[in-house]
This record gives C-alpha cells, structure tokens and sequence, in this order.
C-alpha cells in the first residue's frame, strides 16, 4: 500500500498567493482529516471529510482556508491569500472504522513558508 | 474542557528504560493513542489503549487508568533511534484530542 500521498512536499510563497495542497488518500478508507502543525501550536485539526462529505471544520482557521473532496481518491487545501503566520506543515490524514481504534495514518506533510 | 498533559522533553540513555506520561481530561472517553514523530517525518502509529491494563508491544508497552485518567508509554532497551517526540491522543466523543508531544534525547 502508498499510504497517503500528498504534494507538494515543500512550498515557498509569497505572501498573498494561493496556495493548494493536494492529498490521496489510502485506498478503501473512508475518512479524511487536514491537520496543521507549528512548534507553538502543536498539531490542530483543521477539517475532516467522511465519504467526501465534510463533516466538522470548525478548526479551518478563518474565510481564507477552504477543502474540498470531489472524490474518494483526492483533497485539496486551500490558502488564498496566503499570509505568513500559514507557515507549517500541513498533514493529510486517512482512516477506516474498522482499524483498531480507527487508527489514522498521517501522510508525510507539505511544508509550507511564506515570506 | 478538553486538556491532554505530557512533559515538554525528556532524556534518558541509550539501552536504559524510560516512561512517558499523560495525563487526560476529557468530556468522553473512547481510546487513547500513542504515536511517534521523528523530527521532519509525520506522525507514525504506536499503540492504542481502551481499556485499562497494559499493552505490550516489543520494546514498547502502553498502559492505562481510566478512573485516573492517566496513561504511560514505556520504551524499554532504548536505542538513538528512538529519539524523537511521542504524542498522546484522546478519542473524545469521536474527536481526537493531541497533545503538545515529549520530545524524547537519548544520549550514548
């Protein structure tokens, strides 16, 4: 199995610009989280789609973040505009309800600066 | 409120045994995890508790206490590669509630 997948690995912007971050998820499973991780803030979900339909985004920070889930293979992030204070890594994460716990595998994050 | 307690940073020596605790206050309680991040990499599942006792796993063992609201991780015959930060995380009401991490130095 892949994992997840997620792209682009690293990102260097300008503040101001859009930014997308992609996500595959594994195969068969049926949710999906967006998490954000900074050394002041730990990790903060941001939203979490179940069968590509969101379910809570109450972490999604503020008009400028948005999600999508057209399909069970694929998620976008959205930043527009960017703003410094978006630097982090932001993690794609997937889960099935049969794992043990519904365990979540993380992908490997995309680094995000802003200058 | 939702509050998950772990120490900032631990360090311990290499071949030695070190426990890692949590402390969790949280309006439901469906399961603790434990994972692990090395610095630069995404978190990587460890263990998962739900009812008290302990979870033995290799080097790794999970313990928890419901009543208490308290789990460890115990990383027993440490070696450099298991430096690293160890998260703890509630499943509350279905929601995962994390912790800060304890970033774990092991010197030779």
């Amino acid at each position: 199995d892949a994992g997840v997948i997620q792209s682009p690995r690293h990102e260097v912007t300008e503040m101001g610009q859009e930014v997308t971050l992609r996500c595959k998820p594994i195969s068969g499973h049926d949710y999906l989280f967006w998490y954000r991780q900074t050394m002041m803030r730990g990790l903060e979900l941001l939203i979490y789609f179940n069968n590509n339909v969101p379910i809570d985004d109450s972490g999604m920070p503020e008009d400028r973040f948005s999600a999508k889930m057209p399909n069970a293979s694929f998620s976008t992030l959205k930043i527009q505009p960017s703003e410094p204070r978006d630097s982090a890594v932001y993690f794609c994460a997937s889960s099935y309800p049969e794992a043990v716990g519904n365990t979540i595998y993380f992908g490997e994050g995309s680094w995000l600066t802003v200058v | 409120g939702q509050n998950i307690d772990q120490p900032t940073e631990m360090t311990a020596t290499e071949g030695a045994i070190v426990q890692i605790n949590c402390t969790y206050q949280t309006s439901g309680f469906n399961g603790l995890f434990w994972y692990q991040q090395h610095a630069g990499e995404a978190p990587t599942f460890l263990s998962y508790n739900v009812l008290d006792g302990l979870e033995e796993k290799g080097r790794f063992s999970s313990f928890l206490s419901r009543s208490k609201g308290y789990s460890y991780l115990l990383l027993k015959e440490l070696q450099m590669k298991d430096s690293a930060s160890y998260l703890c995380a509630v499943k509350s009401n279905y929601q995962l509630i994390w912790g800060a991490g304890t970033k774990l130095i092991i010197k030779p």
